[in-house]
Order: C-alpha cells, then sequence, then structure tokens
C-alpha cells in the first residue's frame, strides 16, 4: 500500500516569510511528484510537477526532491495572504493509473 | 484548450435516493477519468478510474458504481445513497499521467 504523508498543519507563516511544506512517501519506484493547491471549499489546482533529484524553481515555488530520502518539499517565498490554503502532495509511479495524495497541510498566511 | 465541466455544483439529497453526478472533458481524446471523494477535513480518496469507453476500475467497494458511455464522459452514481456519502466528489482527468491530474470544480453532496 503506497502511503503519502504530510504534516496537516496548520502552518502559519507571516506575510513575506518562506514557507515550507514537507511530504514523505513510502513507494522507492516513485516516478512522479506533484504539489496541488486547494483553497477552501474549491478543487485543488496543479501548481508544481518535478521528477528529477533536486530543485525546481517557478516564480515564487521551488519545489524539492530527493529521491534517497523518499522526501519532497514546496518553498514558497516571500509568502502572501493569498497563498493561506491547503497544500497537496501526489505521487505517481508511472506503472500505476493513478496518483497516491497526501491529507495535505493547511498553509496561513498572516498579514 | 482542454476543458473540464463537472455538475450539479452542490446537491441535497435524502438518504435512499439515488445518485448522477456527470463530468465531461473537452478538447482532448481518450483521456482518463477519474473520481475522487474528499470527505470533510479529510484526503481525497480514489473512487474510481477509466482508461477508455466502457472500463472502469474500482478503488474502494462501496454503494457507487460509474460508467463510461463516451469517450470524455465519466458518469458516477447511486441507487441508494447512505449518509456517509456526504462529501465533495472531484472529476479529474489526464492525458499523459507524469504531467499531473486537471479537477473539475467539484460537486458538493449532502445526504441528509
Amino acid at each position: 500500500q503506497k502511503e503519502v504523508e504530510q504534516n496537516s498543519g496548520p502552518l502559519s507563516v507571516p506575510e513575506g516569510a518562506i514557507a515550507s511544506l514537507n511530504c514523505t512517501y513510502s513507494d522507492r519506484v516513485s516516478q512522479s511528484f506533484f504539489w496541488y493547491r486547494q483553497y477552501s471549499g474549491k478543487s485543488p489546482e496543479l501548481i508544481m510537477s518535478i521528477y528529477s533529484n533536486g530543485d525546481k524553481e517557478d516564480g515564487r515555488f521551488t519545489a524539492q526532491l530527493n529521491k534517497a530520502s523518499q522526501y519532497v518539499s514546496l518553498l514558497i517565498r516571500d509568502s502572501q495572504p493569498s497563498d493561506s490554503a491547503t497544500y497537496l502532495c501526489a505521487v505517481n509511479d508511472n506503472y500505476g493509473q493513478n496518483f497516491v495524495f497526501g491529507p495535505g497541510t493547511r498553509l496561513s498566511v498572516l498579514p | 484548450s482542454q476543458t473540464i465541466h463537472q455538475w450539479p455544483a452542490t446537491l441535497v439529497q435524502p438518504v435512499g435516493s439515488p445518485l448522477s453526478l456527470e463530468c465531461t472533458v473537452e478538447g482532448t481524446s481518450n483521456p482518463n477519468l477519474y473520481w475522487y471523494r474528499q470527505a470533510a477535513g479529510r484526503g481525497l480518496q480514489l473512487l474510481f478510474y477509466s482508461v477508455g469507453i466502457g472500463q472502469i476500475s474500482s478503488e474502494v467497494p462501496q454503494n457507487l458504481s460509474a460508467s463510461r458511455p463516451q469517450d470524455r464522459q465519466f458518469i458516477l452514481s447511486s441507487k441508494k445513497l447512505l449518509l456517509s456519502d456526504s462529501g465533495f466528489y472531484l472529476c479529474a482527468w489526464s492525458v499523459r499521467r507524469i504531467e499531473g491530474y486537471t479537477f473539475g470544480s467539484g460537486t458538493r453532496l449532502t445526504v441528509v
């Protein structure tokens, strides 16, 4: 049974700070990793994907992957109140037909 | 561009009543389609997925069923709803799994 774990939070950071969201996964053959943002009452939207070890940057977002440690993280620089949401980590092994989602971390950016 | 439509947005149904939720995708062919449920304060639970017309795989045994009568149409059904069926139902699609899913806007179902 593949598992994806996240700290449920809430994680509170002041506006302008760096928010760090973490995710660990159990299946060593996992190959694709995704971060989704879900605002309250809305559906998840894909914000980052990463496939190789190291960092991937997109604007204020940086995804970090360490396959040896089975660990993926999302950094949000210059956090804004509009970043307040639940962030879901998802993992796909490229052999199965679907992803496994973590329970999500609720982020609150305080003005 | 590809879009996904899901309706209705909200639904209140009595226990024991039937359910039909519909999802359609535009702008792509032969997508992989998925139904997820998210209970209040909980994570996403995969219910069904389909890789083609008439091909349905069930992840969780329950009183729900799914059908894919057309390439870009995915339907979630129940003959008799339970209180525990309440939740946020999400349809999603992908063409290449490596690119991730795109979710529809969801249906919030309350069984009373």
